[in-house]
């Protein structure tokens, strides 16, 4: 495709819940990251894979939070349990090298209530 | 650590040239950044600059580094209406064993105004 896209861009759901949260990256590029964004902040760094692989996954907050990369392409971010602390924009960048500049999607606003 | 500080608010009238402002801590930053997010969009990448340049000028925008003080400018020439939006600086820092790591800003959010 022509960017990284998300889906779905809107995500309402109950505390408790389980919620996917999908990334499909820039054709080619091999590195993907996941951010959280909460309002009126920056993003901050969530997971970071190369290829299939999760080279860092520092900034996740909890092990509710687990996201794959099963064919080094599509990813998936995973919320188990969800609190109403996880709302926010979960935002995916991809990049064609580690540390090449960083494409980002659209994001989805997550609402737990 | 990888700080990086940006004022919150910038009030500039139309046709005039707006200066956004930010500071960074890490001193191992090989890139610098400014992305720029509209009201319920993803970030998009307005421009970047290498740690070792000190200017680099695209089209009406105009990005100078200080890396002595940590400091990065973006400068929007001719600001329009359009241009209103949350602008975020952010550094690529080296973290050790080949990683390196974008930390962002909080923001800066431009109002152009009539």
């Amino acid at each position: 495709g022509a960017g990284v896209s998300q889906t779905p861009s809107n995500k309402v759901t109950e505390k408790g819940k389980y919620v996917e949260l999908r990334c499909d990256p820039i054709s080619g590029h091999t590195a993907l990251y996941w951010y959280r964004q909460s309002l009126g902040q920056g993003p901050e760094f969530l997971i970071y894979f190369q290829g299939t692989g999760a080279a860092d996954d520092s900034g996740l907050p909890n092990d509710r939070f687990f996201a794959v990369r099963p064919e080094g392409s599509v990813s998936t971010l995973k919320i188990q349990r969800t609190e109403r602390g996880d709302s926010a924009v979960y935002l995916c960048a991809s990049s064609l090298l580690r540390a090449d500049t960083q494409y980002f999607g659209p994001g989805t606003r997550l609402t737990v209530l | 650590g990888e700080d990086v500080e940006q004022s919150l608010f910038l009030s500039v009238r139309e046709g005039d040239s707006s200066v956004i402002n930010c500071t960074y801590t890490d001193s191992s930053s090989t890139y610098l950044y400014w992305y720029k997010q509209e009201p319920g969009a993803g970030l998009q990448l307005l421009t970047y600059i290498f740690s070792n340049m000190d200017m680099k000028q695209d089209q009406r925008l105009t990005v100078l580094l200080n890396k002595k003080d940590k400091h990065l400018s973006l400068r929007i020439a001719d600001t329009q209406t359009g241009d209103s939006a949350i602008y975020f600086c952010a550094e690529n820092g080296y973290r050790g064993s080949n990683d390196y790591k974008l930390s962002f800003g909080a923001g800066t959010t431009v109002t152009v105004r009539a």
